[in-house]
């Protein structure tokens, strides 16, 4: 079957950098995505991976492995407007997003 | 702004009604998606339509029915629900079926008594 995993929760401090992980089994891949969910609101993309290693935008950066089946989410200099959910979604084959259940991150003061 | 709009942002019906919910796209895409999202669950795909015709439907329970007029509007229509119906529903779109970058609205809190 497939399948997404990502942490339920994390908590990190402002100004601080943490790593949201993912793991992915699906049939086939065509890319690796992030998504920001503030609560009430629509998620937004942030990111794409489909070749390996790591993408930089900003104090957003996204990493793949295609081997592992692994992404992670890199935020950094954290800020209190960062605290939202964070869905990782992987494509498969059929260009089909299969989605986690996201990560809801706190950012305390 | 996204430039997806879903109305109503909240709605709430008896299991004997009948409603729908809307969704506008101005952004010119060809792809349109009905998504279901439950607390601490996966976004669940329900319909999607490419250029208004209808490509997947993913064993959404009949009193689903969703409606593509045109490429820029998207329905769901919505008849003798079921509590565990009670979600957020998101619309989205984008610029084709192979694209993942999709753009969604805020979603149509639905709450089913």
């Amino acid at each position: 079957g497939q399948n997404i995993d990502q942490p339920t929760e994390m908590t990190a401090t402002e100004g601080a950098i943490v790593q949201i992980n993912c793991t992915y089994q699906t049939s086939g891949f065509n890319g690796l995505f992030w998504y920001q969910q503030h609560a009430g609101e629509a998620p937004t993309f942030l990111s794409y991976n489909v070749l390996d290693g790591l993408e930089e935008k900003g104090r957003f950066s996204s990493f793949l492995s295609r081997s592992k089946g692994y992404s992670y989410l890199l935020l950094k200099e954290l800020q209190m407007k960062d605290s939202a959910s964070y869905l990782c979604a992987s494509m498969d084959s059929n260009y089909q997003l299969i989605w986690g259940a996201g990560t809801k991150l706190i950012i305390k003061p | 702004e996204t430039g997806v709009t879903q109305t109503p942002r909240h709605l709430v019906m008896g299991m004997t009604n009948k409603k729908s919910l809307k969704c506008e796209q101005h952004l010119g895409h060809n792809a349109m998606y009905w998504y279901k999202q439950s607390a601490k669950k996966p976004l669940e795909l329900m319909f999607v339509y490419s250029l208004e015709e209808r490509v997947e439907n993913n064993s959404v329970p009949s009193r689903f029915s969703p409606e593509c007029p045109n490429s820029s509007h998207l329905f769901l229509h919505l008849h003798t629900l079921q509590p565990e119906d009670s979600a957020l529903y998101l619309c989205a779109s984008s610029r084709g079926t192979e694209a993942g970058e999709l753009f969604f609205g805020e979603g149509s809190r639905l709450t089913v008594l």
